[in-house]
């Protein structure tokens, strides 16, 4: 079946860089759909940060944009988040999900189990 | 963007009752809503796509209805395993997605 899996330091300084990557299993990422990512602030909500199409096409939640990159590698079946200039407020559980369509509606059917970062100095 | 609104925020329920969760979208978003279940610790689940339309696996007790910008979520006779966390998300713009707050259910 088709899995999700989520990596990448789980503290990041202040100011830098947060980098994470997420490995697909069962599915070749090539063979269609988003890929996205999601994060949740300890007690708080789901933020959805971006979506990659299979394809390369990349889409930002606008209040991130700035400090997004969303990049798809399929030769290894994976792809990955950066998220620059990170403060406090970024920390959180990052997930993975994959973005199904069915007709012309598109829901996020598998997810990945999260993953914590951290900000901190 | 549009925004998502889910009432109540948090809902105290007994085993066997039937719960209702709305959810309320800036704009009319047809019937691009899907909702999700979030255990603590865990990610989230698909319950209900296309308003209506049951995720393979889940117990038929849950179902989905509305369109435009009014939806709910029922959970006809409540079960010790559905006390969890429910948000929806539009997928009208897609793939920009937006969720609602949420909404937790908690036992009585």
């Amino acid at each position: 079946q088709v899995q999700l899996q989520e990596s990448g330091p789980g503290l990041v300084k202040p100011s830098e860089t947060l980098s994470l990557t997420c490995t697909v299993s069962g599915y070749s990422i090539s063979s269609g759909y988003y890929w996205g990512w999601i994060r949740q602030p300890p007690g708080k909500g789901l933020e959805w940060i971006g979506s990659i199409y299979h394809s390369g096409s990349t889409y930002y939640n606008p209040s991130l944009k700035s400090r997004v990159t969303i990049s798809v590698d399929t030769s290894k079946n994976q792809f990955s988040l950066k998220l620059s200039s990170v403060t406090a407020a970024d920390t959180a559980v990052y997930y993975c999900a994959r973005n199904i369509q069915y007709y012309y509606y598109y829901y996020m059917d598998v997810w990945g189990k999260g993953t914590t970062v951290t900000v901190s100095s | 963007d549009i925004q998502m609104t889910q009432s109540p925020s948090s809902l105290s329920a007994s085993v066997g009752d039937r719960v209702t969760i709305t959810c309320r979208a800036s704009q009319s978003i047809s019937s691009y809503l899907n909702w999700y279940q979030q255990k603590p610790g865990k990610a989230p689940k698909l319950l209900i796509y296309a308003a209506s339309s049951l995720q393979s696996g889940v117990p038929s007790r849950f179902s989905g209805s509305g369109s435009g910008t009014d939806f709910t979520l029922t959970i006809s006779s409540l079960q010790p395993e559905d006390f969890a966390t429910y948000y929806c998300q539009q997928s009208y713009s897609t793939p920009r997605y937006s969720f609602g707050q949420g909404t937790k259910l908690e036992i009585k």
